[in-house]
């Protein structure tokens, strides 16, 4: 039971590029969501999916796209990255609790 | 929005001491969360809260929820050098289908052996 999982690790971008973080859960989570880190600031929400076929903005969703291939994956995604972008993304998924995955660290150069 | 205020920002302390860190709200939440990141790692659940006046231990944590529901505290007894990291809040906010959490921006601790 790996929990939640999350890929890359680590990702370093040229600005204008684009890529996508893949996440996964094996805990039969209806929800999932996709925070951004910043340095000395808590978590912000970017997007979030209540169920399979269902995906909503959160607190920061400008410059990114979701999709929750099904119920076991979510993908966020960069469609032209910035510097402003470069962060600790984190994936979560929930029952009662929301339980996270162990980020990806991105560059934007 | 919600938001969540947590006291202190960051805090040093001796190996063994106590540690008090607490979480307050501009509005009632239903159930607390806390959480410990470790460097480098994503965030760990330590304790969930679902009554108001309710108190919980986990090991050498306890945290509360406050009876106005709109705040919590978290302690830590006789701290170790492991116990170094960013504790945060949490607070879930009903959506449609769903809940989304909103965090604290978190307590520092560092612990001097």
């Amino acid at each position: 039971n790996a929990g939640v999982t999350q890929t890359p690790k680590f990702q370093v971008l040229k600005t204008g590029q684009s890529m996508t973080l893949q996440c996964a859960q094996d805990m039969n989570h209806n929800s999932m969501y996709w925070y951004r880190q910043d340095p000395g600031m808590g978590l912000r929400l970017i997007y979030y999916s209540a169920s399979e076929g269902t995906t909503d903005k959160g607190e920061v969703p400008n410059g990114y796209n979701v999709s929750r291939l099904n119920k076991r994956e979510f993908s966020l995604r960069l469609e032209s990255a910035a510097p402003s972008q470069t962060s600790v993304y984190f994936c979560a998924s929930r029952t009662t609790e929301q339980f996270f995955g162990p980020g990806t660290r991105l560059t934007v150069l | 929005g919600q938001q969540l205020n947590q006291s202190p920002q960051s805090m040093f302390i001796q190996e063994g001491e106590d540690v008090s860190m607490n979480c307050t709200s501009s509005s009632i939440f239903n159930t607390w969360l806390w959480y410990k990141q470790d460097p480098g790692e994503g965030p760990v659940l330590l304790i969930a809260l679902y009554k108001a006046g309710e108190l919980t231990s986990n090991g050498r944590l306890t945290a509360q929820f406050g009876i106005t529901r709109k705040d919590s505290f978290l302690n830590i007894s006789a701290s170790i050098p492991s116990d170094v990291g960013i504790y945060f809040c949490a607070g879930p906010e009903l959506v449609i289908g769903t809940y989304k959490y909103i965090f604290g921006t978190g307590t520092r601790l560092k612990v001097l052996a």
